[in-house]
């Protein structure tokens, strides 16, 4: 049973756009999220969190938003670069001691 | 700065054979997990602690031992090697075992299992 859903497995989006990046949980315990990027042969790298009390949470060119009702978040990176071409997880934590994360999306950004 | 220090990063081992994955921290984290990464299956969660001499199971625990003797160290060992363990295995980290602060990731380890 799959507690974070990433439903996109890829997306591809031109240079200077916006991508965005969708995450789905079902456990209701979750309070806590974050976005990490991988890159091949990399470890993944954390980039933005969100706790349960707010809905939306910016860093530079990357905003998170939180929709607990609907159990969905989202990653917005404004404006897309090339160098953000990864693979882009979700992960989840919250009534317990364990981080879950999602399937993943790649992300390609087109120059 | 080391931060999370995996080794060894490529492995190969034939089934049935024995094996630890070593992973490090010099960050006086308390929490530490092991999370394996498949193609179309993300990052799973393995064995996770939250302190020296405390251990607790993951979503895939089975195949793997874990002990954290030491705040600094937390290895994986596979005891008996099978080809569906085949994978890269990831170590992280947490300052606190809260669950609100982010994981740092060591670069990963490469198992093959023949």
């Amino acid at each position: 049973d799959q507690q974070v859903k990433q439903n996109s497995p890829s997306l591809s989006v031109q240079e200077g756009r916006i991508s965005i990046l969708n995450c789905d949980y079902t456990n209701s315990m979750f309070d806590y999220f974050l976005w990490y990027k991988k890159y091949p042969a990399e470890g993944p790298t954390f980039l933005i969190s969100i706790s349960s009390i707010k809905d939306k949470n910016e860093d530079g060119r990357f905003t998170v938003f939180l929709n607990k009702s609907a159990k969905h978040l989202s990653l917005h990176i404004v404006p897309s670069q090339p160098g953000d071409s990864a693979v882009y997880f979700c992960a989840a934590s919250g009534g317990t001691y364990k981080y879950i994360f999602g399937t993943g999306t790649r992300l390609k950004v087109l120059a | 700065n080391a931060g999370v220090t995996q080794t060894p990063k490529f492995q190969v081992l034939k089934t049935g054979q024995s094996m630890t994955l070593q992973c490090a921290q010099d960050m006086n984290h308390e929490y530490m997990s092991w999370y394996r990464q498949d193609p179309g299956m993300g990052l799973r969660l393995i064995h996770y602690s939250v302190g020296a001499g405390i251990t607790d199971q993951g979503e895939v625990p089975n195949g793997y031992n874990v002990s954290r003797s030491t705040t600094e160290d937390f290895p994986l060992r596979l005891l008996s090697a099978a080809p569906s363990q085949t994978s890269v295995y990831f170590c992280a980290s947490s300052r606190t075992a809260t669950n609100t602060g982010e994981l740092f990731f060591g670069e990963g380890s490469r198992l093959t299992v023949l």
